[in-house]
């Protein structure tokens, strides 16, 4: 059963360009979030989808966007990069209905800004 | 809204000492509580949960948490620690249930003294 994959793992971009993240959620799950964590920090909601739309939003701005296509896999893209986007970003994928509250995670790209 | 507050951002401890990691939660209405476990480089992991019932969550490997409501915490707990129980650990809160929007505290990192 394979669990939440993501690619790629690392990467290094400079400012001002844009970068796509890739999310396949674990088999059987049909949601996934995004998250941001920052060095030494917890994890921050940048937002949800559901059915291939955005569901739930955190306080991100506009430079973050997603989509979600119908396998049910996910991607992250941010414009106009910024030193402060450097973080490991965390796909999460869950099952909507199925009242768990658990999240399962994968392992995480992480960005670095030059 | 919701937050969560963790007090400790390090705890060592000795290993085969007890260790409790400390949690606090603010909500306007009814909550679901996690810990989660982050080894080096890796994603989250969900070590326990309440969601609802018996205030004493057992969770994976050994860790035990209680919900108090009165005081809004929901300390993590293990009477003997071990090297491999080294990790950062996240408190979290989510308060829109089947949405799973989970907020995440800064974590406390558990460092295990031989």
């Amino acid at each position: 059963d394979a669990g939440v994959t993501q690619s790629p793992t690392h990467l290094i971009k400079t400012r001002g360009q844009q970068v796509t993240l890739r999310c396949s959620p674990k088999s059987g799950h049909d949601t996934v979030s995004w998250y941001q964590q920052a060095l030494g920090q917890g994890p921050q909601f940048i937002f949800q989808y559901y059915e291939e739309e955005e569901r739930q939003r955190g306080n991100f701005p506009d430079r973050f966007s997603g989509h979600q296509f119908p396998n049910y896999s996910s991607e992250l893209n941010v414009n106009a990069l910024l030193l402060g986007d450097s973080a490991l970003y965390l796909c999460a994928s869950s099952l909507r209905g199925v009242n768990t509250g658990e999240l399962f995670f994968g392992e995480g790209s992480r960005l670095t800004v030059l | 809204a919701q937050s969560v507050t963790q007090l400790d951002s390090q705890v060592p401890v000795f290993e085969e000492a007890p260790v409790e990691l400390r949690c606090n939660y603010s909500s306007s209405v009814s909550v679901y509580l996690f810990w989660y476990v982050q080894y080096p480089n890796q994603g989250l992991q969900l070590l326990l949960k309440y969601l609802s019932g018996s205030t004493l969550v057992k969770g994976i490997n050994g860790f035990e948490a209680e919900f108090n409501k009165s005081q809004t915490s929901f300390h993590l707990r293990k009477p003997s620690v071990h090297i491999s129980d080294t990790a950062e650990y996240f408190c979290a809160v989510s308060d829109h249930w089947g949405y799973q929007k989970v907020t995440f505290g800064t974590g406390t990192k558990l460092q295990v003294i031989p």
